[in-house]
């Protein structure tokens, strides 16, 4: 089943606990995305990237980081969590770069960080 | 930058009538591809329907028809017959194609709609 996937489904830690969520595809995309998703402001993008070893800054990549050292694989890393990155996380991928073909997300990551 | 703006925060409908979710946006391109996604409380995103600027015909998903006006950058939802099943957090969102702006959505704020028997 062609699918993205997310772990953990749910975490909740503490102020500067290094933390990686993981996102994996079997659809052999090249684009892979991180959003986060807060009450009344939508999806913004964190993070995106176009291949492996090609990321960019997304809208809010402000104390994330990430790594595609392999194309199916697209984690994220939260170095020194804050409360303000208590959120719901969302990775989707698409076969395509330019965009017309739909992104394929992810079942979502709630973080919340205390 | 491009914005994407939903002013209605909740909806309600009746099962099996129409209801038209809005969605406008700014921009100063000319050709984007404009989506509107469901998230149902199992938080899944659903691609519900999309639509190509340059089409000047709107999209149809079976129950589910659009009424882009691009000249008023508005791109509204109709979901007709509606059901219970629909109920859901709807977003809509736009992209710029090309692969200089990074196949970024950018997404509004979301309309909560709820269906009720």
């Amino acid at each position: 089943e062609a699918q993205v996937t997310q772990n953990p489904r749910y975490l909740i830690t503490v102020t500067g606990k290094k933390l990686t969520v993981t996102c994996s595809q079997n659809m052999n995309h090249e684009y892979m995305s991180w959003y986060r998703q807060d009450p009344g402001l939508g999806l913004r993008q964190i993070y995106y990237s176009m291949n492996v070893e090609v990321t960019d800054k997304g809208d809010v990549p402000e104390g994330y980081k990430v790594s595609r050292k392999e194309k199916r694989n697209f984690p994220l890393i939260l170095e020194s969590p804050s409360p303000n990155q208590t959120s719901l996380y969302f990775c989707a991928s698409s076969p395509d770069r330019a965009g017309y073909q739909p992104q394929h997300f992810g079942d979502g990551t709630r973080l919340s960080i205390l | 930058a491009q914005t994407v703006t939903q002013s209605q925060p909740e909806m309600s409908v009746q099962e099996a009538e129409t209801v038209t979710l809005s969605c406008t946006y700014d921009t100063s391109e000319s050709d984007y591809y404009l989506f509107w996604y469901k998230q149902p409380p199992s938080r899944q995103m659903i691609l519900v329907i999309r639509q190509e600027a340059y089409k000047q015909q709107n999209a149809t998903e079976n129950r589910f028809s659009v009424n882009f006006q691009k000249a008023a950058k508005s791109f509204s939802l109709k979901i007709s017959d509606s059901q219970l099943g629909d109920a859901a957090m709807y977003f809509c969102a736009y992209r710029t194609p090309g692969e200089t702006s990074g196949s970024r959505l950018t997404f509004g704020e979301g309309t909560q709609l709820t269906v009720n028997p």
